[in-house]
């Protein structure tokens, strides 16, 4: 089974704290997307990193694929409560997409 | 359309009544997906279909669900006989393709009561 397996599961935190999300893969991947879902609505993609090694920034969203293609993470900087949400790591695999585990962040003002 | 669209927004319906839920899918994209998602749990997949191939069905929880895809571009997911287990929002998605960027819906709210 290909799994994406995310951690922390949830995080709490006050507003102005960093936090890292990652996400990681028994199996090497082509490409992997980065979702926030906000209570009510369908999950947003972020951003989809490509490259092994690759880096890409929204604001104060830094995205990393790991070298080998396994893992990716999500570094948020000066979290703010516009931040909380449920963030998905998602890859696409033979006839389906493969769902990270989620986490649940909560930043608190 | 801009975007993935799904109706209605929220259902409300009794135990053992049918339901349809629409998707309208990115102009273009050939790939949709339906998902549903219960309260506290991850995302579960129910159906893919490509183009013209065949759907992949092995989501499907049980044979109260189907689900349809016309021209290639609108889908209609029916739940007959529901049940409260049913009760979650379903989301669609499509893409270009599997390696393509995903787009979602904002989801179909269904409680069944």
């Amino acid at each position: 089974t290909q799994l994406l397996e995310q951690s922390p599961q949830f995080l709490s935190i006050q507003e102005g704290e960093n936090l890292t999300v990652y996400c990681n893969s028994s199996s090497v991947f082509s490409s992997l997307q980065w979702y926030r879902q906000e209570p009510g609505e369908g999950p947003v993609l972020l951003v989809t990193v490509v490259t092994g090694g690759e880096v890409k920034k929204l604001k104060r969203l830094t995205f990393q694929f790991g070298d080998a293609r396994k893992d990716s993470s999500l570094h948020i900087t000066a979290a703010q409560p516009g931040d909380t949400g449920l963030y998905l790591c998602i890859r696409g695999a033979t006839n389906k997409l493969i769902f990270g585990t989620g986490t649940l962040l909560a930043v608190q003002p | 359309g801009a975007g993935v669209s799904q109706s209605p927004s929220n259902k409300v319906t009794e135990k053992g009544k049918d339901v349809e839920l629409r998707c309208d899918p990115i102009s273009g994209h050939t790939a949709l997906y339906w998902y549903r998602q219960s309260l506290g749990q991850g995302l579960e997949f129910l159906i893919y279909f490509q183009g013209n191939s065949a759907p992949d069905k092995s989501g499907l929880p049980s044979d109260r669900f189907s689900a349809e895809r016309t021209g290639g571009s609108v889908s209609t997911l029916t739940i007959q006989r529901t049940q409260q287990e049913d009760s979650a929002v379903y989301l669609c998605a499509s893409s270009l393709g599997l390696e393509n960027t995903i787009y979602f819906g904002e989801g179909s709210w269904l409680t069944v009561v």
